[in-house]
């Protein structure tokens, strides 16, 4: 199916470990999207990016990189992993930035990637 | 800079129970309005969005949500809810003006009993 892939499904890492995760999405949208999901937080931003070539942090941001590396995927790099990084993370995707005459339309998801950093 | 809270952490209801899951957001401006759910071991998935006009949305599944703007609320309603409904539910705010970028509740974990 069409929409939004993300790898790997599952990770372990070791405290000061690097990893990148990656995404990809096969419905020509402009806008990505990391999150990551903890329990009683809902789905915080990390890093987006409007539109190919475009990068800007979100609400979390530290202990991250994001690459865009073209329209299709947008990666999430931990230099460092910490125990703190221990979550579920999210890559979203949608059309348009800011075309408030389209109705910014919602965010799709992808499944998730479970990290787990010891 | 926009904010979303929900009331309700933990749900717990029988079958045929009324569902509602409150929503408050602040904002200083027009706003777009989503509940998201996930079900166990799923992604998101969009349950219903407001962008304008009609303040009662109607979604998937039965479900409805009020955009009520002089409370800042948009709470989720089903008549009668389902075991199926078992998930977990996010509210999430986009201020009209700012960008494509969501702000989501902590979300509800409901629980529904057989």
């Amino acid at each position: 199916n069409a929409g939004v892939t993300q790898t790997p499904k599952f990770q372990v890492l070791k405290t000061g470990q690097s990893m990148t995760l990656q995404c990809a999405q096969d419905m020509n949208h402009n806008s990505m999207y990391w999150y990551r999901q903890d329990p009683g937080m809902g789905l915080r931003l990390i890093y987006y990016s409007a539109s190919e070539g475009t990068t800007d942090k979100g609400e979390v941001p530290n202990g991250y990189n994001v690459s865009r590396l073209n329209k299709r995927e947008f990666s999430l790099r931990l230099e460092s992993a910490a125990p703190s990084q221990t979550s579920v993370y999210f890559c979203a995707s949608s059309t348009l930035w800011g075309q408030l005459s389209l109705g910014n339309q919602p965010q799709h998801f992808g499944d998730g990637t479970r990290l787990s950093i010891l | 800079a926009q904010s979303v809270s929900q009331h309700n952490h933990h749900v717990i209801l029988s079958e045929a129970a009324s569902l509602e899951l409150g929503c408050n957001y602040s904002y200083g401006g027009t706003v777009n309005l989503f509940w998201y759910v996930q079900y166990p071991g799923q992604h998101l998935q969009l349950l219903l969005k407001y962008f304008s006009g009609d303040p009662l949305v109607k979604g998937i599944k039965g479900f409805e949500a009020e955009f009520i703007k002089s409370k800042f609320s948009f709470n989720l309603r089903k008549p009668s809810v389902q075991w199926s409904d078992t998930a977990e539910y996010f509210c999430a705010v986009k201020g009209v003006n700012a960008g494509n970028m969501l702000t989501f509740g902590g979300g509800t974990r409901l629980m529904v009993k057989p």
